[in-house]
């Protein structure tokens, strides 16, 4: 069956990079777009953007371009949303989801505490 | 961008009861639209898809309506695991947007 397995909880200090990983199986990873979805505590959705992951393409929405890169090791089936020089408002959870957002990882939460 | 806004926040309601959670679109969004749940442990569950379509599994109380700019997901009677938060989103355009959600609690 079709699964996103994402990477474990990560406590990091400001100014701390963090990798998730997103591990696709079940279906043919280049295929399908991988999107990211940020939830801060307590709050709502946001789009971050995709990865074309038949040509590695990014693309961000505004509040995520810059210190956020997403890349492939599509050997491996897996997706990957690094966080550069770490702020306090980026802890949160964060989620991949397959285009079409029927299959979602379980999510990562990105804790940042000094 | 195009705003969703959802309402109510948050509902109390009881096992049994018939509810109605909206969302409206800054502009037209062509029924682009998709409703999501999210359980206390995170877990987010994709219920309709394309403004009334359900995803494969999900039960039949669930349905979706609507059209422009104004959208619904109706759960025509609560059942103990439909206590959760629910989200819309629209995928018309870029970026994709998400409503603030509406957290159904029981009364």
């Amino acid at each position: 069956q079709i699964q996103l397995v994402q990477s474990g909880p990560e406590l990091k200090k400001p100014g701390e990079s963090v990798k998730i990983s997103c591990k696709a199986s079940g279906y043919t990873f280049t295929n399908y777009g991988m999107y990211w979805v940020k939830q801060s505590p307590g709050q709502g959705l946001w789009y971050m953007g995709w990865i074309n992951t038949e040509t590695g393409r990014p693309t961000y929405a505004d509040d995520f371009k810059g210190r956020f890169v997403f890349f492939l090791d599509t050997s491996a089936s897996t997706a990957y949303l690094q966080i550069n020089n770490l702020k306090n408002e980026d802890m949160g959870t964060y989620f991949c989801a397959r285009d079409g957002f029927v299959y979602w990882g379980q999510g990562t939460l990105v804790t940042v505490s000094s | 961008d195009i705003q969703m806004t959802q309402t109510p926040s948050s509902m109390p309601a009881s096992l049994g009861e018939r509810v109605t959670i909206s969302c409206r679109a800054s502009q037209g969004i062509n029924n682009y639209l998709n409703w999501y749940q999210q359980k206390p442990d995170g877990t987010i569950k994709p219920l309709i898809f394309y403004t009334s379509s359900l995803q494969s599994g999900v039960p039949a109380r669930f349905s979706g309506s609507g059209s422009g700019t104004d959208y619904s997901l109706t759960i025509s009677s609560l059942e103990p695991e439909d206590f959760a938060m629910y989200y819309c989103q629209q995928y018309d355009s870029s970026p994709l947007t998400f409503g603030s959600g509406t957290k159904l609690e029981i009364k």
